[in-house]
């Protein structure tokens, strides 16, 4: 079956860096997508990768191996307004986009 | 394995027709779904959330008698595109809520249906 898992939640400090990682298994794969959603709002598109390696945008970074069926998401210099849910999704071969139940991301000052 | 199913996951029509997209709740009720249009390698953008046996309320910019919502049960919600045209052409996406106890709640997407109208 199709399946993708990223933790429930995670916590870190404001101003340090904070790696999330999301395994996927999909019949087929044409890219995997994480979105920031702030709580009662939609998601807001961070990244897409579909080449394996390192994407950097600004203080967010996002990391694909497709052998390894693996992404993670990096934040950098973390800000309050970083918290939120971060949502992990692979298309498959239908570009169906399976997702992950996302992570809970909590900053302390 | 995946909690909310939509279908179909693909549809091609002819322009003026009318397109029934279906999202389902597989394993909980949820008394709210949301429902998505999403641009290739853009955020979500939220158009109608839809409240069971209660009406949807639209995201100002979406034509409600051009997508009809209709949340007749706890585990089905129909998003219904009338007189479909080109510029309808997207990707659609839908969400569940599932309450968890307390406060605490998660929203659960679907795997999307692709619309092309020509």
């Amino acid at each position: 079956g199709q399946n993708i898992d990223q933790p429930t939640e995670m916590t870190a400090t404001e101003g340090a860096i904070v790696q999330i990682n999301c395994t996927y298994q999909t019949s087929g794969f044409n890219g995997l997508f994480w979105y920031q959603q702030h709580a009662g709002e939609a998601p807001t598109f961070l990244s897409y990768n579909v080449l394996d390696g390192l994407e950097e945008k600004g203080r967010f970074s996002s990391f694909l191996s497709r052998s390894k069926g693996y992404s993670y998401l990096l934040l950098k210099e973390l800000q309050m307004k970083d918290s939120a849910s971060y949502l992990c999704a692979a298309m498959d071969s239908n570009y169906q986009l399976i997702w992950g139940a996302g992570t809970k991301l909590i900053i302390k000052p | 394995g995946a909690v909310v199913s939509q279908h179909p996951s693909w549809v091609i029509c002819k322009s003026g027709t009318s397109v029934k997209i279906e999202c389902r709740s597989l394993d909980f009720q949820a008394t709210t779904m949301f429902w998505y249009r999403q641009f290739p390698k853009q955020s979500l953008m939220l158009m109608a959330t839809s409240n069971e046996g209660s009406k949807a309320t639209y995201e100002q910019g979406v034509e409600k008698d051009k997508f009809l919502i209709n949340h007749a049960s706890l585990t089905l919600s129909t998003l219904t595109v009338t007189s479909a045209h080109p510029e309808d052409s997207s990707f659609y996406i839908c969400s569940a809520r599932r309450q968890q106890g307390g406060d605490q709640e998660t929203q659960y997407f679907g795997p999307g249906t692709r619309l092309l109208v020509l």
